[in-house]
């Protein structure tokens, strides 16, 4: 069965320092891979998705997320972070598993950016 | 943009209690899904639906129900409140067909409270 596993459950960080949020998956089969963001009361956001094609993927806030096929690696990254950025981070593989077609979630990375 | 509302923000209810939790979607959606967050668990997937009057059950449909009478509309029910079902509930809904390739847009959460 698949599986998501966020490393860090909480990563502190200073403000304009670069931090990266790990996440590795399991599965056979060829995968859609995301990264949502939770701000504070609110539902999740969708921040940047690998689908095909190049391995590296964007999102216009200057987060980007390199799909790694041999490690199964979907690791988030962003080279200098603002307050704004503190959130919850969760990534995600969309697959067929037991049968039906899903999103499977990590637990979650808690990013807290300090001044 | 879509639009994923959930009727209640925050809601506090008492044990054995028949708890409604409602969804509508803006973006004439065919599939919509009903999830539970809980710390360090990340999103749990309680029921899903590809079209009107159609549900299926994800991995933790135990002491919930679903109605969906209305392609816009997906109904979440708890039969009997249990406080283990204390929780931030989420909506998702996402375009037709088999959407691995299609991000999920959510609502912004229900805080259902149970005591």
């Amino acid at each position: 069965a698949q599986s998501v596993t966020q490393l860090d459950s909480q990563v502190p960080v200073f403000e304009e320092a670069p931090v990266e949020l790990r996440c590795n998956y399991s599965s056979s089969v060829s995968v859609y891979l995301f990264w949502y963001v939770q701000y504070p009361n609110q539902g999740l956001q969708l921040l940047l998705k690998y689908l095909s094609g190049s391995t590296l993927v964007e999102s216009i806030n200057g987060f980007e997320a390199e799909f790694n096929k041999s490690q199964t690696s979907f690791h988030l990254r962003k080279p200098s972070v603002h307050i704004s950025d503190t959130a919850e981070y969760f990534c995600a593989v969309s697959a067929n598993s037991g049968g039906y077609n899903k999103l499977i979630f990590g637990a979650g990375t808690r990013l807290a950016v300090h001044p | 943009d879509v639009k994923v509302t959930q009727s209640s923000r925050y809601l506090v209810k008492r044990t054995g209690e028949k708890v409604f939790l409602e969804c509508v979607q803006d973006m004439d959606h065919e599939n919509m899904f009903w999830y539970r967050q809980d710390p360090g668990l990340g999103l749990r997937l309680i029921y899903f639906s590809y079209d009107v009057k159609m549900k299926e059950k994800g991995d933790i449909p135990e002491g919930y129900s679903v109605s969906r009478e209305k392609k816009e509309r997906f109904s979440l029910i708890l039969e009997s409140a249990s406080t283990n079902q204390t929780s931030m509930y989420l909506c998702a809904s996402t375009p037709g067909g088999a959407f691995l390739d299609q991000p999920q847009h959510f609502g912004d959460g229900t805080r259902l409270s149970i005591l």
